[in-house]
């Protein structure tokens, strides 16, 4: 595609609820990341992909956020047991190389009731 | 550890006024650095980028100078528009096994007709 696409653009889930956020990098694209960004807040990483490779999951806040790219291409984060401070747009990126330019999805603005 | 100060918005100015938004950083190795924008309703999009010291990045008008010295990365525009008014994120990315990208606060800009 032209872009990098994220869907669902917008979620809301009842505390306690099981989510998952895709992303899909533009095609070829070898490396993937993902961030969160609070309201009023810039972009915090979260966890970083080469191919199907997750190198970096530093960025995790808890072991409820899972994040997989099994075939190198298409990305799902996964947040379980979801709690109100999950609330915050999740972003996904992707670029050529780990050095290179980042492209930025439009985000999944995630709302935990 | 590595982290990035911006100056706090909003910033108001007139058509045709004269643009500073401050940034500093601290890093562990050598970093890239980064300004990206967000306009209104839009996604993050990269604005300009420098990857040593002394490098100069510019686009649209925008321009920062790597300073290693001073550890800032100020961006400056001679005559703003009202199209440029967004939000600005100054970002730093270090290799630690993957690049990691550390965002800034951001800076939002009101440029008045």
């Amino acid at each position: 595609g032209a872009g990098v696409s994220q869907s669902p653009r917008y979620k809301v889930a009842k505390r306690g609820q099981d989510v998952a956020l895709r992303c899909d990098p533009i095609s070829g694209h070898v490396s993937l990341f993902w961030y969160q960004q609070a309201l009023g807040q810039g972009p915090e990483f979260l966890t970083y992909f080469q191919n199907e490779a997750q190198l970096d999951k530093s960025g995790l806040p808890s072991d409820r956020f899972f994040a997989e790219r099994p075939e190198g291409s298409v990305s799902t984060l996964k947040i379980q047991r979801t709690q109100q401070e999950d609330s915050a747009v999740y972003l996904c990126a992707s670029s050529l190389g780990s050095g290179a330019e980042q492209f930025f999805g439009p985000g999944t603005r995630l709302t935990v009731l | 550890g590595n982290s990035v100060t911006q100056m706090e918005g909003p910033v108001t100015l007139s058509e045709e006024a004269f643009l500073t938004i401050n940034c500093t950083y601290t890093a562990t190795g050598y970093p890239s650095l980064f300004w990206y924008v967000q306009y209104p309703g839009e996604g993050l999009q990269l604005l300009l980028k420098a990857t040593k010291a002394d490098d100069k990045g510019s686009n649209k008008g925008f321009e920062a100078t790597y300073r290693k010295e001073t550890t800032s990365f100020h961006l400056e525009k001679g005559s703003v528009q009202v199209s440029d008014s967004a939000v600005y994120f100054c970002a730093l990315s270090v290799d630690t096994g993957g690049f990691k990208t550390i965002f800034g606060a951001g800076t939002r800009l009101f440029v008045k007709a």
